[in-house]
């Protein structure tokens, strides 16, 4: 299957910082990302779903400021944490669609916010 | 997107088949079941999809019930690794941001 990177696969921050986190389709252009977040022996939960060029949609109860997310070319999408606090400590995970192919998955990453 | 439910854990032995099952009762006529499997801290990985008829790839096979209200992921030949947690996801592939939305999913654990 399609390739989908993320960087960095793990960070640590200090809390009310920000953290931008990267989504990488490898081999493939994707017109469509999703970012989700998975906590601790739960399912992932979707956070939102973007489209190259135009504006995010957030599920309900996601605040848009303070997940901000970027998909500014075919193989990027960038989600920034911003002032992160502990409760955002989770598993951010993103995966990419070419048109109507199926999703492929990054592999995630693990932010903890002390 | 229809509902799905699935028994929250389940055993089996290493070599064995591997059978997890989906209900999907209120699964529409246009709407696909997808299945999906996370291992341990990664990224969920695609493993099939189907609409009514039975599929097979070089994972799994994917049975349908006529009545289409409940599916079967068989791995054949089950190893160690193949111990994760599998999702069963119900949704339609058309054009547009078709989102995957997780349940709680099946964790199966494979036993030497």
């Amino acid at each position: 299957g399609a390739v989908v990177s993320q960087h960095p696969s793990w960070v640590i921050c200090k809390s009310g910082t920000s953290v931008k986190i990267e989504c990488r389709s490898l081999d493939f252009q994707a017109t469509t990302m999703f970012w989700y977040r998975q906590f601790p022996k739960q399912s992932l939960m979707l956070m939102a779903t973007s489209n190259e060029g135009s504006k995010a949609t957030y599920e309900q109860g996601v605040e848009k400021d303070k997940f901000l997310i970027n998909h500014a070319s075919l193989t990027l999408s960038t989600l920034t944490v911003t002032s992160a606090h502990p409760e955002d400590s989770s598993f951010y995970i993103c995966s990419a669609r070419s048109g109507r192919a199926e999703q492929f998955f990054g592999p995630g990453t693990r932010l903890t916010v002390l | 997107d229809a509902k799905t439910t699935q028994p929250p854990s389940m055993d089996c032995a290493e070599g064995r088949a591997a059978n997890l099952p989906c209900n999907h009762s209120t699964i529409s006529g246009n709407e696909y079941v997808y299945w999906y499997r996370q291992i341990h801290s990664q990224g969920p990985q695609y493993i099939i999809h189907g609409l009514k008829n039975n599929e097979t790839n070089e994972m799994a096979s994917l049975i349908i019930t006529e009545d289409r209200k409940s599916s079967t992921l068989i791995l054949p030949h089950a190893t160690l690794r193949d111990t994760a947690v599998y999702y069963c996801i119900v949704r339609v592939a058309a054009q547009g941001a078709q989102k995957l939305v997780f349940g709680q999913g099946t964790r199966l654990t494979i036993n030497p």
